[in-house]
């Protein structure tokens, strides 16, 4: 398996502007977590899914993220508008069994907001 | 407050030494602790798995969990430049909230 993949690695938009963040989870796997990072909040989880059911969604920020994941192999994650505040790196990971199995993560996507 | 509280760093130590790096909870529930390292530009990866309380040794890593302390130690023997990367302590509660919640994450530099 090529592991979990993400698009695009790297995203440079204008504040106002619709970003969408695509990842494929591992085949198999039933968790998948999005989560962004930034030097001053660290690794934050946005939102994570239970195969392809939204569990938790109490780390989104605002009702400007939504995601989703329609199927097993794909997932998405949306932000509109997008604000300079938005700028850090999403990850995107996923595991058989939830938080008591490892987590696999993608390379991530490097947003910027100009 | 945060869940898990990890000190962010830098640190900054020469090769061959022995590295500390910890974190502390506030949630009673967490019961799978985990350390993840992350090399620059790159997703976190899984370095060291416990369940419950105890130590678990891998190679020149050791892991410690304290559940009545809320605290978790990763301690790194003879440490090498290879070893320079950020690492995030990470837990789960292991039931169906099975959410992994990450430590900020420390940067460990070793000086060769």
């Amino acid at each position: 398996d090529a592991g979990v993949i993400q698009s695009p690695r790297h995203e440079v938009t204008e504040m106002g502007q619709e970003v969408t963040l695509r990842c494929k989870p591992i085949s198999g796997h039933d968790y998948l977590f999005w989560y962004r990072q930034t030097m001053m909040r660290g690794l934050e989880l946005l939102i994570y899914f239970n195969n392809n059911v939204p569990i938790d969604d109490s780390g989104m920020p605002e009702d400007r993220f939504s995601a989703k994941m329609p199927n097993a192999s794909f997932s998405t994650l949306k932000i509109q508008p997008s604000e300079p505040r938005d700028s850090a790196v999403y990850f995107c990971a996923s595991s058989w069994g939830g938080g008591r199995t490892e987590a696999f993560f993608g390379q991530g996507t490097r947003l910027t907001v100009v | 407050q945060k869940e898990v509280e990890q000190d962010p760093g830098p640190l900054s130590v020469p090769e061959g030494a022995i590295v500390s790096l910890n974190c502390t909870y506030s949630n009673s529930a967490f019961q799978y602790f985990m350390w993840y390292r992350q090399y620059s530009r790159k997703g976190p990866e899984l370095l060291m798995y416990t369940y419950s309380s105890g130590n678990k040794e891998d190679g020149r890593f050791t892991a410690q969990v304290d559940k009545s302390s809320k605290y978790i130690s990763l301690f790194i023997r003879d440490s090498q430049p290879s070893d320079s990367a950020t690492y995030l302590c990470a837990m789960s509660a292991g039931s169906s909230a099975s959410k992994i919640i990450f430590g900020s994450g420390t940067r460990l530099s070793i000086r060769p």
